[in-house]
């Protein structure tokens, strides 16, 4: 049992070019998130998907794009990077059986990205 | 509008030495409330967390928080640190609306004295 599993583990981009952040959990769980993290400034939801087939934009999603490719797997695109997106990017998953914010999320963990 | 607030960016404490890490939160209703820990280069690994019952929760690693609704805090202690606990904690507050969701604080970063 994996958990949450994310690739790659780190990457160094240049300015303008564009790559994706591959998650994927094991757990069977609906929904799934991505978070950055910064210095000081704890994690910011970029995007999330509360079931499959769902997606929905967070505290900071200018500049992402993300895609619920089945129950297990949820993708963040950068399409083209800019250095204010050096951060570490995390992504996470829960099963919100009590609905609303009751779940437990489980993190990945993750990927450390650079843009020169 | 919900928000989380950490007072302590760092703290010191030495091996041995009781811990509390501070967490304020601001939220309309009833909050669902988490303590998360990362450690260097590592993912957030849930410590505990409170629903609704008992305001004393024990996670974890032997920590506990205690849920104050008058003083809308939700502060972690631990009795006697172990330098393994060097690390960030953060606290997070769950939203009970239509998205699910945590906010999360800035973190505090434990430093642990040999």
């Amino acid at each position: 049992n994996a958990g949450v599993t994310q690739t790659p583990k780190f990457q160094v981009l240049k300015t303008g070019q564009s790559m994706t952040l591959q998650c994927a959990q094991d757990m069977n769980h609906n929904s799934m998130y991505w978070y950055r993290q910064d210095p000081g400034m704890g994690l910011r939801l970029i995007y999330y998907s509360a079931s499959e087939g769902t997606t929905d934009k967070g505290e900071v999603p200018n500049g992402y794009n993300v895609s619920r490719l089945n129950k297990r797997e949820f993708s963040l695109r950068l399409e083209s990077a800019a250095p204010s997106q050096t951060s570490v990017y995390f992504c996470a998953s829960s099963d919100p059986r009590g609905g609303g914010g009751s779940d437990t999320q489980y993190f990945g963990p993750g990927t450390r990205l650079t843009v020169l | 509008a919900q928000s989380v607030t950490q007072p302590d960016i760092h703290i010191t404490v030495s091996e041995g030495a009781s811990l509390e890490l501070r967490c304020n939160y601001s939220y309309g209703a009833t909050p669902y409330l988490f303590w998360y820990v990362q450690s260097p280069g590592q993912g957030l690994q849930l410590l505990l967390k409170y629903f609704s019952g008992d305001t004393l929760v024990q996670g974890i690693k032997g920590f506990e928080a205690e849920f104050k609704r008058s003083q809308s805090s939700f502060n972690l202690r631990k009795p006697s640190v172990h330098w393994s606990d060097a690390a960030e904690y953060f606290c997070a507050v769950g939203r009970m609306d239509s998205s699910y969701k945590l906010i999360f604080g800035s973190g505090t970063r434990l430093l642990v004295r040999p």
